[in-house]
């Protein structure tokens, strides 16, 4: 399977513990974002990725979200200190852009992963 | 009022019949995704559109940039085409920021 992999599947924590996942993108795509999605919404962005820069975070992430991507491969969203409200499904989803400019105008389809859903008691 | 609207919110339809879900959006876009989410949450893209018209096997989407307008049809639906349907542009100022619609629920009944 080559599309986009998340891990894990699903994740049960009690409030106040910490919590990482995974996604593994498509292995030529360059940009990677994370959203979550809560019952009933649509997905909302929490951060993006191109190669292992990290160029946005959403005003609604607050700091005991952290994600990372260091080779540019695979990253992690690690969420401290859970709370419940944190439950929610969290989406990774990869595509591929050339060049450097952020801006370009070319967009590749965005492939989804499965996503984990984490909920906090 | 929101950015990107679909309508209708929830469709019903017979196995065979042709379906058809709009989407309009008020901002200036770079890009418009199609996207179907089965019970679960997966999230499958079926389409991007920046012009003009796409087809895949019984699936059509179609944009009309000036009127700020896309459609996706389902020819000879099936039951297994009953998803959740969402339409999101990208802005044009972003290429990361999706605007998403509220999305279609539809039921296609054997």
């Amino acid at each position: 399977d080559t599309g986009v992999s998340q891990n894990p599947r699903h994740k049960i924590t009690k409030r106040g513990q910490n919590v990482t996942f995974r996604c593994d993108p498509i292995s030529e795509h360059n940009r990677l974002y994370w959203y979550r999605q809560t019952l009933g919404q649509g997905p909302e962005f929490l951060t993006y990725f191109q190669n292992e820069a990290q160029l946005e975070k959403s005003r609604l992430l607050s700091d005991r979200f952290s994600a990372e991507r260091p080779k540019g491969s695979f990253s992690t969203l690690e969420i401290q200190r859970t709370e419940q409200g944190d439950s929610a499904m969290y989406l990774c989803a990869s595509s591929y852009s050339p060049g450097q400019d952020l801006y370009f105008s070319y967009n590749s389809p965005l492939h989804f992963g499965n996503g984990t859903r984490l909920t906090v008691t | 009022k929101n950015e990107v609207e679909q309508s209708p919110q929830n469709l019903t339809a017979q196995e065979g019949e042709f379906i058809t879900i709009n989407c309009s959006y008020s901002v200036g876009i770079s890009a418009l995704h199609w996207l179907q989410q089965h019970p679960g949450g997966g999230i499958v893209s079926l389409f991007m559109l920046s012009s003009g018209k796409k087809k895949h096997g019984r699936l059509i989407a179609t944009i009309n940039i000036q009127e700020k307008h896309s459609s996706l049809h389902i020819t000879a639906s099936h039951p297994r085409d009953s998803a959740v349907y969402i339409c999101a542009v990208i802005g044009m100022d972003s290429n990361y920021q999706l605007i998403w619609g509220a999305g279609t629920k539809l039921i296609i009944k054997p």
